[in-house]
């Protein structure tokens, strides 16, 4: 399956502050999706990213594909304690775009 | 929709046991997926399906390991005999097979092998 890498791996912030995942591969994506599992939970799907520079947002979440369609990142403006959790990065498997391969993860812990 | 419904929640289990994971995907959706969760290696994906065939699992660890898919709304994996190693949360997640749907993921069954 793809290797993917998530960074930081961990990050700790003051509630109000901002957060940002990034997602790395070695190889060019045909897709990209985000996730979020709560503490003692279980992935969430977010979003999914197709286009080259494709950016989208949620509320004071914004999503971003790389031009080059190899990186893709999540911020979070100002978290809120209701954030905390791993983001996961997703990548698909060639072109069939349905065999999803997780990244490693970012756990992000809001501090009040 | 109730979402994707597995059982048990909870599995304690002695080395050498059979386990039986069990999982009801969300009605319509044709692609189903075995994840394992560990600290160690993350979310792994064990076996895909699609229109109840299995398609790829390259990721299933070992012989000890099998799924199947009998119909569209049941799915199960087994590990026989189970080892400590096993211990892990395993996730069922079903979608669409059409390109760019994501995954819904049921509650996860926490496996312990004792």
């Amino acid at each position: 399956g793809q290797q993917v890498m998530q960074i930081p791996q961990y990050q700790h912030v003051q509630e109000g502050e901002d957060f940002t995942t990034y997602c790395n591969s070695s190889t060019t994506l045909s897709n990209i999706q985000w996730y979020k599992q709560r503490p003692g939970g279980h992935p969430v799907f977010l979003i999914q990213l197709v286009k080259s520079g494709e950016v989208k947002k949620q509320k004071r979440l914004t999503f971003q594909f790389g031009e080059a369609k190899k990186n893709s990142s999540l911020h979070i403006t100002a978290t809120q304690t209701t954030d905390v959790g791993t983001y996961f990065c997703a990548v698909a498997e060639g072109n069939t775009g349905n065999q999803f391969y997780f990244g490693t993860g970012t756990s992000l812990t809001v501090i009040p | 929709d109730a979402g994707v419904i597995q059982s048990p929640r909870h599995e304690v289990t002695e080395m050498g046991q059979e386990v039986t994971l069990r999982c009801k995907p969300i009605s319509g959706h044709n692609s189903l997926f075995w994840y394992r969760q560990t600290m160690m290696r993350g979310l792994e994906l064990l076996i895909y399906f699609n229109n109840n065939v299995p398609i790829d699992d390259s990721g299933m660890p070992e012989d000890r390991f099998s799924a199947k898919m009998p119909n569209a709304s049941f799915s199960t994996l087994k590990i026989q005999p189970s080892e400590p190693r096993d211990s892990a949360v395993y996730f069922c997640a079903s979608s669409y097979s059409s390109y760019g749907y994501g995954y819904t993921f049921g509650s996860g069954t926490r496996l312990t092998v004792v």
